[in-house]
């Protein structure tokens, strides 16, 4: 089944413990992108990836990294979490079609928050 | 600065009736995309539209493009309570990267 996949799901921490959470997609799609919800915001996104080895910033790139060793994945580290990074994170994967992402396939989402 | 301002952003509305969601973008724009989010869940694609006078159909959804007026529309056609939902749009803007802006949503409430 083509999927995108996030863990965990759920996560409660404290502000500055490191964390990871791991993004998957098993449709050999290209890019691959992180957002963050929050009431009233949307959806704004953290950062993106147009293939292997590539990465760029999106709206709100602070307090967040990420890399792209291969493909399929794509997790997103907090490496000094604070509680405004409390939100709902989901991870996305589409294919490049004419020039640019197509139709965003979304993970199911992880909800985090920092005490 | 690429904003997409959505209206409205809370609809109410009858099954049974036709209504339109907006989406304005301040910049030109290679690609414009439609969303659907139902409470507690993760976003599904509804349309992807590439270019100028672009219209898509699904069932009682149908989206166009004006790419001269940066706007996008959303048109529902007999509503019925289960489109009930969030609705997205989102902008890849047309500069040299690929970062993608999306709309506060829409919330539309279809009443029986």
């Amino acid at each position: 089944e083509a999927q995108v996949t996030q863990n965990p799901r759920y996560l409660i921490t404290v502000t500055g413990k490191k964390l990871t959470v791991t993004c998957s997609q098993n449709m050999n799609h290209e890019y691959m992108s992180w957002y963050r919800q929050d009431p009233g915001l949307g959806l704004r996104q953290i950062y993106y990836s147009m293939n292997v080895e590539v990465t760029d910033k999106g709206d709100v790139p602070e307090g967040y990294k990420v890399s792209r060793k291969e493909k399929r994945n794509f997790p997103l580290i907090l490496e000094s979490p604070s509680p405004n990074q409390t939100s709902l994170y989901f991870c996305a994967s589409s294919p490049f079609e004419a020039g640019g992402p197509d139709t965003q396939y979304f993970g199911p989402g992880t909800r985090l928050t920092v005490l | 600065e690429l904003k997409v301002e959505q209206n409205p952003l809370f609809l109410s509305m009858q099954e049974g009736k036709n209504y339109t969601i907006y989406c304005n973008y301040s910049t030109t724009s290679d690609r414009l995309y439609w969303y659907r989010q139902d409470p507690g869940k993760s976003l599904e694609s509804l349309f992807v539209l590439l270019s100028n006078g672009a219209v898509k159909q699904e069932g009682r959804l149908m989206a166009s493009l004006d790419t001269k007026a940066r706007l996008s529309t959303l048109h529902i056609t007999a509503a019925v309570h289960d489109l009930s939902a969030t609705y997205f749009c989102a902008v890849d803007p047309s500069n040299r990267d690929d970062k993608i802006i999306f709309g506060k949503g829409t919330r539309l409430h279809i009443l029986p």
